[in-house]
Order: C-alpha cells, then structure tokens, then sequence
C-alpha cells in the first residue's frame, strides 16, 4: 500500500533559522505532491503542489519543496523562519494523473518557533 | 475562494447516539471527502464520493455511512456512536478532473471536533 512518511514529529526553532522537514513516500509510479499547512484554529491550506515539470516547487509564504525522484522524496524548505510560521505541516501524495486517485497524508510535523 | 462549511466546530454526544456531521461547498466541486484528524496518526480518509448519490470507502469506514443528495452537501453519519470516534473530524472538496487531470487540490472545512462521552 501507499504510504507517507514524515520523519520530524515535532521541531522547535527560533525565528531566522532555516527549516527543512522531510517527507517520503513509497510509491514507484507517476505522483502528485503536496504540502499543507494547518495553523492553530484553523483549516488546512494548501502550501504548494508539484504535479510535473520544474522539480524546485515555490509555494506562499516564502516555502519551497524540491522533488527528488531517485529518493522518492518531497522535502519542504525556508530559509528563515518566523514566529507565524509555527502550526502543523502535512505532506501529501495522490498516485498517477489520471482516474481519481485518493490523497494519502503523512502523519504530520509540529513546528514550533520560537520568537 | 472556494468556502468548505462545516455545520459544527465542537459537537458533544453520548455513546449510542446517531450524528450527523454537515459539509456543505460552494463551489461545484465534483468531489467531497471526509477525513478524521487524531494526533499521530495524521489524517484518514473515512469515505468519499465523486458524484451525487456516489460514495466510496475510504481506509476506516467502519462505523460511518455517508449521504450526498445535492452536490454541494456531503453528509457523515455515525450511526451509533462510540468513544473511539471522538477526533476531529474534516471535509474536503475538489474538481474532479476528469480522465486527463485527476491531480487537483482539495480544499478543506475548519473540522468539526467531535466528543463522544
């Protein structure tokens, strides 16, 4: 079955260090990628998407993610990091690009900063 | 923007008792999802439907049922409820896509968390 992997279950930084958290999925075939964000008190949002072409993905807020095919793996980056940006981070993989295809989460990162 | 609508944001029922959690959107998504969110284990898709009166199962259906009547509105049930099924509860919608493009984003609710006493 497919699955999502991320690695981080909880990072605490101080504002302007840089962040990178993991995510890794097992599926061999074509994937869509995802990254969402979940601030306290609110909804999912989506934080960037890679469907295909340029494997550096920018997203808002400054985020990026870079698909590496080889390492199955959708890592989000940002170099400097704010005190807003504290809330959870969930990556996301859909399967091929045609049909319907379920989403598949991560079972999420828990970023706080610290100011 | 597209608004996803929950009917509930905290919702406290007893052991037994049949719920219904609302999902309305406003965007002539073909299709509506709902997840349960529980700390660690990330989100779980429940159950999904791609068109109106169309529902597949998702990876924990045990102990749901959904409804879609309208397109817009994506009803959960419970239909006895148990304490294992207190945990926040998501609605998510998206296009469909077609037979070209299935890879679109799907937007979602504010959660409903639901306590089961």
């Amino acid at each position: 079955a497919q699955s999502v992997s991320q690695h981080n279950h909880h990072v605490i930084l101080s504002e302007a260090a840089s962040l990178e958290l993991g995510c890794n999925y097992s599926y061999g075939g074509t994937v869509n990628l995802f990254w969402y964000v979940q601030y306290p008190g609110q909804h999912l949002q989506l934080l960037l998407k890679y469907f295909s072409g340029d494997p550096l993905v920018k997203g808002i807020k400054g985020f990026e993610a870079e698909f590496i095919k080889s390492k199955f793996s959708f890592n989000l980056r940002k170099p400097s990091v704010q005190w807003s940006d504290t809330a959870e981070y969930f990556c996301a993989v859909m399967r091929g690009n045609t049909g319907f295809q379920k989403l598949v989460f991560g079972t999420g990162t828990r970023l706080l900063v610290s100011p | 923007d597209v608004k996803v609508t929950q009917s509930s944001r905290y919702l406290v029922k007893r052991t037994g008792e049949k719920v219904f959690l609302e999902c309305v959107q406003d965007m002539d998504h073909e299709n509506m999802f709902w997840y349960r969110q529980d700390p660690g284990l990330g989100l779980r898709l429940i159950y999904f439907s791609y068109d109106v009166k169309m529902k597949e199962k998702g990876d924990i259906p045990e102990g749901y049922s959904v409804s879609r009547e309208k397109k817009e509105r994506f009803s959960l049930i419970l239909e006895s409820a148990s304490t294992n099924q207190t945990s926040m509860y998501l609605c998510a919608s998206s296009l469909a896509g077609g037979e070209v493009y299935s890879n679109q984003p799907q937007h979602f609710g504010d959660g409903t968390r639901l306590s089961i006493l």
